[in-house]
C-alpha cells in the first residue's frame, strides 16, 4: 500500500517559470490537501478539495491553482514561480473531515532562484 | 496571526526522562487537537490525538493533556528515547458546521532525545 505519492522530490525552478507538483493517493480517501512548510513554520494549507471536483482555498492560496479530476490525484499547479514560493510542499489525504487520519506524502522541496 | 502556537523552537532530553512538549492557541472554537511527529525529508505522521470534551488521552508512552480555560495542550513521552528525536507539531481543527477538517499547525518543537 503505497498511500500518498508525491512527485518530484526536489525541484530547482528560475523565477517565471511553471511547473506541477503531482499527488495521488490509493487509499479512496474523499479529502486531500496541499501544505506548505517554510523553516521556523508551521505547516500552511494552500489549497484543499472535499471531493472529485470540488476544491478550495486555503490558508494561502495566491500564486497557486488545484484540480480534482479524479479522488486519486490532485496535483498543484505553479503559474509564475517566485522566490517566495521556495519552501517544502506536503500533500495530505483523509478519509473523512475529522482530520485526526491525514496521511501525509514524503514532502517536494522547491526552490525558486 | 498565529492561532496555534509553540513557543519553544527546541527541546532536548536525556534518554528515559520525560519529555514535555507544549502549545498555546487562540480560538475557542478549536474541537479538536491533534499531534504529528515528522522525521527528516519524511511526511509528517500521525501520533495521538485529543477531543475538546476530554482533559487527557494517553496511548503507551504518549500522553496529551488539554486545558480549554488556559487554551493550552501539551505532549507527555514517558519515557523518552532516542528515536523520539523528531520535530513535534501541534494541531488545531476548527469546530462548527462547514468544518472540513482542515488543521491548523504550530510551528513546530525539535526534540532531541540524548542516549
Amino acid at each position: 500500500n503505497a498511500g500518498v505519492t508525491q512527485t518530484p522530490k526536489f525541484r530547482i525552478l528560475k523565477i517565471g517559470q511553471s511547473m506541477t507538483l503531482q499527488c495521488t493517493q490509493d487509499m479512496n480517501h474523499n479529502y486531500m490537501y496541499w501544505y506548505r512548510q517554510d523553516p521556523g513554520m508551521g505547516l500552511k494549507l494552500i489549497y484543499y478539495s472535499v471531493g472529485a471536483g470540488i476544491t478550495d482555498k486555503g490558508e494561502v492560496p495566491n500564486g497557486y491553482n488545484v484540480s480534482r479530476s479524479t479522488t486519486e490525484d490532485f496535483p498543484l499547479r505553479l503559474e509564475l514561480a517566485a522566490p517566495s514560493q521556495t519552501s517544502v510542499y506536503f500533500c495530505a489525504s483523509s478519509y473523512g473531515r475529522n482530520g485526526e487520519k491525514l496521511f501525509f506524502g514524503s514532502g517536494t522541496q522547491l526552490s525558486v532562484l | 496571526d498565529q492561532q496555534v502556537k509553540q513557543n519553544s523552537p527546541s527541546l532536548s532530553v536525556q534518554e528515559g526522562r520525560i519529555s514535555i512538549l507544549n502549545c498555546d492557541y487562540t480560538n475557542s472554537m478549536f474541537d479538536y487537537f491533534l499531534w504529528y511527529k515528522k522525521y527528516p525529508a519524511e511526511g509528517p505522521t500521525f501520533l495521538i490525538s485529543i477531543s475538546s470534551i476530554k482533559d487527557k488521552n494517553e496511548d503507551g508512552r504518549f500522553t496529551v493533556f488539554l486545558n480549554k480555560s488556559a487554551k493550552h495542550l501539551s505532549l507527555h513521552i514517558v519515557p523518552s528515547q532516542p528515536g523520539d528525536s523528531a520535530v513535534y507539531f501541534c494541531a488545531a481543527r476548527g469546530g462548527g458546521s462547514g468544518n472540513t477538517g482542515k488543521l491548523i499547525f504550530g510551528q513546530g518543537t525539535t526534540l532531541q532525545v540524548k542516549p
